[in-house]
């Protein structure tokens, strides 16, 4: 089946600078990578996804990258600000089944 | 997006009791998800639940121990049985928005299971 890394486990940056979160998945039937952000005791809410015919993905400050040749895709944020801190899950679904398969999250810290 | 609420949001429960947590979906889906998020942990698929048929298990996860209903297009069921310590845990449920299984998936806000 399915299997995301991603890194770094923890990041932590200051108010202003960028964070940049990178997973790799391992079956090339996927395609769908999505990007959750998870507040303590809160649902992880969805911030972006990307889909495997597009290479790149804007809103905002936030931009998600996809290499499928590498299998690999990256979240971007910029101008990061103290409520971007939070755990971030990456995921990635395809193939015959429906089912999303996370990385261990990032937890991000942005220190005012 | 889809709204999705989950009843109980926490209880506390002694061991080798079973406790039952309702999934409700504001619009029909074709596909309702469980997942189990330990402390600190990521996000780990129970299983799958289909309306009209038997639910789908992962690997490690027991329809004895986790059964799941799924009456109709909007609602599951799951429920964690003859519990112990090592189920506590939060349970979520999702769905991917509408009909179709490509669509954006969206999450409940948890049950907060706690067993002593």
């Amino acid at each position: 089946g399915e299997n995301v890394e991603q890194h770094p486990s923890t990041l932590s940056v200051q108010e202003g600078d960028s964070a940049v979160i990178k997973c790799t998945y391992s079956d090339s039937a996927s395609n769908y990578f999505p990007w959750y952000k998870q507040e303590l005791g809160k649902r992880p809410q969805l911030i972006i996804d990307i889909r495997s015919n597009v290479g790149e993905k804007k809103d905002q400050r936030i931009a998600v990258t996809l290499n499928k040749t590498a299998k690999h895709f990256s979240l971007h944020i910029t101008e990061t600000q103290p409520e971007d801190s939070a755990v971030y899950f990456c995921a990635a679904r395809g193939g015959s089944n429906y089912k999303l398969t996370f990385g261990k999250g990032t937890l991000l810290t942005v220190n005012p | 997006s889809a709204v999705i609420s989950q009843k109980p949001s926490r209880d506390i429960c002694q061991r080798g009791t079973s406790l039952t947590i309702q999934c409700q979906v504001d619009s029909q889906v074709t596909m309702m998800f469980w997942y189990r998020q330990q402390p600190g942990q990521s996000l780990t698929l129970i299983a799958t639940a289909n309306q009209g048929s038997e639910a789908t298990y992962e690997s490690g996860f027991v329809i004895d121990k986790f059964p799941i209903s799924r009456p109709n297009l909007t609602f599951s069921t799951l429920t964690v049985s003859n519990m112990s310590p090592e189920d506590s845990s939060i349970y979520l449920c999702s769905a991917p928005q509408g009909a179709d299984l490509n669509n954006e998936q969206f999450f409940g806000p948890g049950t907060r299971l706690t067993v002593l």
